[in-house]
């Protein structure tokens, strides 16, 4: 079993629905985070989570939320969704004690009509 | 503020060939640096870390990776590539306390030809 898993792997919506998107993580790591991947943009930082009650925006958090329901998990929502959110969406996992070696989930791809 | 440029958007080499895959970085003081290699429709496999010590590092698959302090450099590398190493290639800088956050590159795709 992946040590960081994400549901769904696919999905499609439409525009304007609420979509949410779930990451659990088996590691133990204190620190959690969504990556949105767009070609020829690379990873981009959507919000990360450095403990239970830590919320902090990245870069790119505008028509995102997340919730950090435990140590383990941590997930992403859109409240209204637009086409332009259709991209492939990474939860990933570190720990501040090993380096912060960034340990990813496989990937959820999300398509929105 | 940290910063990785990738300054190659493709390369393309012929299976059997070696492999040099750019990575610069910006931060201001001793780095962690990282490489990940993305498969097509996979998840993101680290493949190396370098974060003090020798500066040239062994990973997986046969990849190793040289930290160069003086050109802000930590390219990946691969004497002989094999067609099963086409992927996305990112590199990723971070640093040591509790506030630092990886910045990835834009990403090198590996075009392999037989």
């Amino acid at each position: 079993d992946a040590d960081v898993t994400q549901t769904p792997r696919n999905r499609i919506t439409k525009t304007g629905k609420r979509i949410m998107l779930e990451c659990s993580q088996t590691k133990g790591h204190d620190r959690m985070y969504w990556y949105r991947q767009d070609p020829g943009l690379g990873l981009r930082l959507i919000y990360y989570s450095f403990d239970v009650k830590d919320i902090n925006k990245g870069e790119i958090s505008d028509g995102y939320s997340v919730s950090r329901q435990a140590q383990a998990k941590f997930s992403l929502s859109l409240e209204s969704a637009i086409p332009n959110q259709t991209a492939l969406y990474f939860c990933a996992t570190s720990d501040v004690n090993r380096e912060n070696t960034i340990y990813f989930g496989e990937g959820s791809w999300l398509t929105v009509v | 503020a940290q910063s990785v440029t990738q300054p190659d958007i493709h390369i393309t080499v012929s299976e059997g060939a070696s492999l040099e895959l750019r990575c610069n970085y910006s931060y201001g003081a001793t780095p962690y640096l990282f490489w990940y290699v993305q498969s097509p429709g996979q998840g993101l496999q680290l493949l190396l870390k370098y974060f003090s010590g020798d500066t040239l590092v062994q990973g997986i698959k046969g990849f190793e990776a040289e930290f160069k302090r003086s050109q802000s450099s930590f390219n990946l590398r691969k004497p002989s590539v094999h067609w099963s190493d086409a992927a996305e290639y990112f590199c990723a800088v971070g640093g040591p306390g509790g506030s630092y956050i990886p910045t990835f590159g834009r990403g090198t795709s590996l075009i392999v030809h037989p």
